[in-house]
């Protein structure tokens, strides 16, 4: 089965730059999703097919998608960033969703 | 604006069974495939089963097959997940989520989740 592999963790002080990383094999012939999940809270989609963001979502949040990685970008982090982020891919030979394990974001 | 809602869940023993439902509203629920997900308490996001929008194909994980099994009433909007012979490991927030197709099925929009306690 396909396997989708995050860091643990990224921490980043408010206004900078957050990349989180999704890696898979050839995984850039998938298209990737990313959603934001914050404590108490249900997931919220904030960039499909490699690099589109829902309607409401911030132009902060981008997404690329090359070789064996992909990539969630957020410029000018803020406190409200916050939260644990999911890549997320269908795996075609088994007709499943693919979640990777999750990175925690923390805004210093 | 699209909204789904579970219901269902509770402290169940383990080897029982439970139905849970999902109430779409907002949307035309008829078109749409939908998704199952669930999160063990602390750990990360697992996917458990997809149904087209007609359901006339679904598919579960593994870790499920043969013990879960989801459907739909179109005709009332609701999506189901019968479970059956519970295991303690199946204890867990479970989502529904509407599936959007783009080189694959993805949820695009979830409900707030349903708890499922599996204990003696």
């Amino acid at each position: 089965s396909y396997v989708l592999t995050q860091p643990p963790s990224v921490s980043v002080a408010p206004g900078q730059t957050a990349r989180i990383t999704c890696g898979g094999n050839n995984i850039e012939t998938k298209s990737v999703n990313w959603y934001q999940q914050k404590p108490g809270q249900a997931p919220v989609l904030v960039v499909y097919d490699d690099s589109d963001r829902p309607s409401g979502i911030p132009e902060r949040f981008s997404g690329s998608n090359s070789g064996n990685t992909a990539t969630l970008t957020i410029n000018r982090v803020a406190a409200g960033d916050e939260a644990d982020y999911y890549c997320q891919v269908w795996d075609s030979s088994s007709d499943h969703v693919v979640f990777g394990g999750g990175t925690k974001l923390t805004v210093l | 604006q699209v909204q789904l809602v579970e219901s269902g869940g509770g402290v169940v023993q383990p080897g029982r069974s439970l139905r849970l439902s999902c109430v779409a509203s907002g949307f035309s629920f008829s078109p749409y495939g939908m998704h199952w997900v669930r999160q063990a308490p602390g750990k990360g996001l697992e996917w458990v089963a997809v149904i087209w929008y007609d359901g006339s194909d679904k598919y579960h994980a593994d870790s499920v097959k043969g013990r879960f099994t989801i459907s739909r009433d179109n005709s009332k909007s609701t999506l189901y997940l019968q479970m059956n012979s519970l295991r303690v490991e199946d204890t867990a927030v479970y989502y529904c989520a509407r599936a959007i197709y783009s080189n694959g099925w993805y949820p695009d929009y979830w409900g707030q989740g349903t708890l499922v306690t599996v204990s003696s």
